[in-house]
This record gives structure tokens, sequence and C-alpha cells, in this order.
């Protein structure tokens, strides 16, 4: 099955600075590759996804990466703020799957 | 916006006895998971179901099991809860396979 490796595990920034977040996966047949925030005691929610037709995707000060010959994609916040503080989680879907197989977490913190 | 609902955010039972817990969505989505989270291991998979009565194991199947009588509705049995058991679960949902999932807030189980 899907194996997926994400990198750091712990990251901190200066408010101000950027943040990347990598995670590589194994199944070459995988298509679908969400990103997750988790804020302390809250629900993960969606912030951004890409698909393997496309190679980058952008939204304000999110961006998300895709490398299919190397397995991997990152996520990258520019301008942190201290509201970006939470553990992200990446996640690969394999063709023909259900389920998106989970990295275990990256725990962002941001100091103002 | 979709909502997913789980029926308890903390839940304290004994070890031996059975324990249900239960998620809702609103959104007609097909596919639903139970995960459990913990520090450091990221999500992992209990199992998760893609129609009514229709189910499969994940990562971490061993002592629970999952009843999906209406397609709202995803229920995660404890069949007897022991204290290794003691987790954040997590319920969510998604339209198809290759669309984000959403996650309701989550239970805190404490077994003693």
């Amino acid at each position: 099955g899907e194996n997926v490796e994400q990198h750091p595990s712990t990251l901190s920034v200066q408010e101000g600075d950027s943040a990347v977040i990598k995670c590589t996966y194994s199944d070459s047949a995988s298509n679908y590759f969400p990103w997750y925030k988790q804020e302390l005691g809250k629900r993960p929610q969606l912030i951004i996804d890409i698909r393997s037709n496309v190679g980058e995707k952008k939204d304000q000060r999110i961006a998300v990466t895709l490398n299919k010959t190397a397995k991997h994609f990152s996520l990258h916040i520019t301008e942190t703020q201290p509201e970006d503080s939470a553990v992200y989680f990446c996640a690969a879907r394999a063709g023909g799957s259900y389920i998106p197989t989970f990295g275990r977490g990256t725990s962002l913190i941001v100091h103002p | 916006d979709v909502k997913v609902t789980q029926s308890s955010r903390y839940l304290v039972k004994r070890t031996g006895e059975k324990v249900f817990l239960e998620c809702v969505q609103d959104m007609d989505h097909e596919n639903m998971f139970w995960y459990r989270q913990d520090p450091g291991l990221g999500l992992r998979l209990i199992y998760f179901s893609y129609d009514v009565k229709m189910k499969e194991k994940g990562d971490i199947p061993e002592g629970y099991s999952v009843s999906r009588e209406k397609k709202e509705r995803f229920s995660l049995i404890l069949e007897s809860a022991s204290t290794n058991q003691t987790s954040m679960y997590l319920c969510a949902s998604s339209l198809s396979s290759n669309q984000p999932q959403h996650f309701g807030d989550g239970t805190r189980l404490s077994i003693l």
C-alpha cells in the first residue's frame, strides 16, 4: 500500500518568515494530495489540495508543489503569522484506493 | 457547508464496557471513516465505509467494529474497552475518493 513520510515533525519560525513542509509518497499511481491544518483542540480542515495533472497550486499565502518523478510534494507558507501555528498533515491517495494515507504531521510554531 | 457531527466531545468509560461512538454527516457523502489520533502517530485509520452496510478494515481494526445501517450515520464500537484505547477519535466523510475529507470535532475517550 501507500506510504507517506512527512518532514519535519516540528518547525519553528519567526513571524514573517516562510515555512516549507515536505512529504514523500511511495505509490507512483497516487493522484490526489490534500493538506490539512489542525489547530489546537479543533478538527483537521482542508487548506489546499492538488491533483497529479498539476505541478503547482496557490491560494494567497499558501502554495503546494508536486514532483511526480521524485514522488514528493511540499506545502509552502509565506509571510507566516501566529495564527498559522497548528499541526499540518499531508496525505496521498493511491490510484484505485478509497482512502488517503496520511503523514504523521508537522507542528508549526510561528513566534511573534 | 458540510457538517460532520460526533455525538460526544468527551467520554469516560470503564474497562470491559461496550462503547458506542456515533457520527452523522449531512451531505449525502458516500465515504465515511473512523480515525484515532495519538501524539506523534498522526491519524490512523480504524475502519472506513464506502456505502451503506459496506465496511473495510483500516490499519488498526483490532478491538473495534463498525456499523453503517444508513448512509448518513457511521458508528464505531469498542467491543470490550481497554485502557490502550484511550485516545482522540475522529470521524470523517467525503463525497468520493478523490475529494477532500470533512472531519468531525472528535471524541476524546478515556478508558479507566
